[in-house]
């Protein structure tokens, strides 16, 4: 079965510490990989996306992720944290050739402290 | 521009009844998406629907969802006999045309349902 895992559901960090989120992936093929934010009532919102090419992708509010494709991962990443990153992640995965569908993971709740 | 729309924010419904439930794609997008956030099951897929194709349902977890799509635009997911377990948020979400399929999807603000 496909599937994606974020394997903490929280994590903690200091305001100008780095952070991480992790997430892995269990999907055939070459999928294109996502990672959305959702702040408290509101949607989800576009962070950055892996389509094909650099490793290292970058995207809004300077968060950057990684695609290590010999670990099927796809780890969430800010140099810096600031108090109002603290919101919850999604990692998605969008199979190839299965229409457009994501498969979310279960999400990540990132608290950053002052 | 305006993003994708929801309408209602929320609904409170007596178990049994039916709901319809509304999404304004963002204007020119073609592709359009509905999930469903809850506690239990995390975001999960239910339909999605490409210009003038056949929708795919795989997704919709019972016979008493549906959906469809008007004029390739707006979008109406029926949820029939509610049951308490449908009560979660309800997210439509709406992607550009593109055969490449790398376009993100964006996001509507969710209908919060209520099954009492």
């Amino acid at each position: 079965a496909q599937s994606v895992a974020q394997p903490e559901d929280q994590v903690n960090v200091a305001e100008g510490n780095p952070l991480t989120v992790k997430c892995t992936y269990s999907v055939s093929g070459n999928p294109y990989l996502f990672w959305y934010v959702q702040y408290p009532n509101r949607g989800l919102q576009f962070l950055l996306k892996y389509i094909t090419g650099d490793n290292l992708v970058k995207g809004s509010y300077g968060f950057e992720a990684e695609f290590n494709k010999s670990q099927t991962s796809f780890h969430l990443k800010k140099p810096s944290a600031l108090v109002s990153d603290s919101a919850l992640y999604f990692c998605a995965v969008r199979p190839i050739n299965q229409g457009g569908k994501l498969i979310f993971g279960q999400g990540t709740e990132l608290s950053v402290k002052p | 521009g305006a993003g994708v729309s929801q309408s209602p924010s929320n609904k409170v419904t007596e178990k049994g009844k039916d709901v319809e439930l509304r999404c304004d794609p963002i204007s020119g997008h073609t592709a359009l998406y509905w999930y469903r956030q809850s506690l239990g099951q995390g975001l999960e897929f239910l339909i999605y629907f490409q210009g003038n194709s056949a929708p795919d349902k795989s997704g919709l977890p019972s016979d008493r969802f549906s959906a469809e799509r008007t004029g390739g635009s707006v979008s109406t997911l029926t949820i029939q006999r509610t049951q308490q377990e449908d009560s979660a948020v309800y997210l439509c979400a709406s992607s550009p045309a593109g055969t490449s399929g790398s376009y993100e999807q964006y996001f509507g603000p969710g209908t919060r349902l209520t099954v009492t």
